[in-house]
């Protein structure tokens, strides 16, 4: 079974600080997803990477950035968390990416850190 | 953009009937529709894919189908259990990324 794992599950942080998720994937994925869930707006793409040290923007990137320096690992970066940052992230990995191929494009999804920004 | 959309937020219901829930997309069909389940404090977790040339998919007590003039997939949980309980959400492919609806959460009454 494909595995995704997430640094916390729930994470307080101050207005300003810098905010460090981490997620690591144990099936060799080439591609890995960080969303972010909010009531009544569904996932939202943040970033996603489809190789090591390559990423491209999602649809709500502002105030974020990522880093993928090995193939299992994959970090969503707060540089200065602001209080609408507080929500639910989640990150994914799949083996192809969407719209590529169909059942290989099945996302897997870690189970979540929630996030509150004082 | 590609928009989706799952017509209802909240879906309560009598154990074993059926729940009947529905996604709407905009603009061009996609290579496929998927259906996750995602229950409280958790990730989502996949259930089915349908594609574009697909009119009905199967798995158990599960059925989606797959309507691009009225551009709909309708997902069903047939003999419905207490267990079934989650919210459900509908994704589309669209340049490389899943656009995600908002989910509609179910609730089975035993």
């Amino acid at each position: 079974d494909v595995k995704v794992t997430q640094s916390s599950r729930y994470l307080v942080k101050r207005t300003g600080e810098k905010v460090f998720l981490e997620c690591v994937q144990d099936m060799d994925h080439e591609n890995m997803f960080w969303y972010r869930q909010d009531p009544g707006l569904g996932l939202r793409l943040i970033y996603f990477s489809y190789d090591v040290k390559m990423k491209e923007k999602g649809d709500i990137p502002e105030g974020y950035s990522v880093s993928r320096e090995k193939k299992e690992r994959f970090s969503l970066i707060l540089e200065s968390a602001s209080t609408n940052q507080t929500s639910m992230y989640l990150c994914a990995s799949s083996l192809n990416l969407p719209g590529t191929s169909g059942t290989t494009d099945t996302q897997y999804f870690g189970p979540g850190t929630r996030l509150t920004v004082l | 953009s590609q928009k989706i959309e799952q017509n209802s937020e909240a879906l309560n219901i009598q154990e074993g009937k059926t729940a009947t829930l529905t996604c709407n997309y905009t603009n061009y069909s996609p290579a496929y529709l998927q259906w996750y389940r995602q229950d409280p404090g958790r990730g989502p977790v996949f259930l089915l894919l349908i594609r574009e040339n697909e009119k009905e998919k199967r798995k158990e007590r599960l059925k989606v189908t797959f309507d691009t003039t009225l551009k709909q997939s309708l997902f069903h949980i047939t003999a419905s259990q207490p267990a079934d309980s989650a919210t459900y959400l509908c994704a589309r492919s669209n340049d490389y990324k899943l656009s995600f609806g908002a989910g509609t959460t179910v609730t089975v009454r035993a």
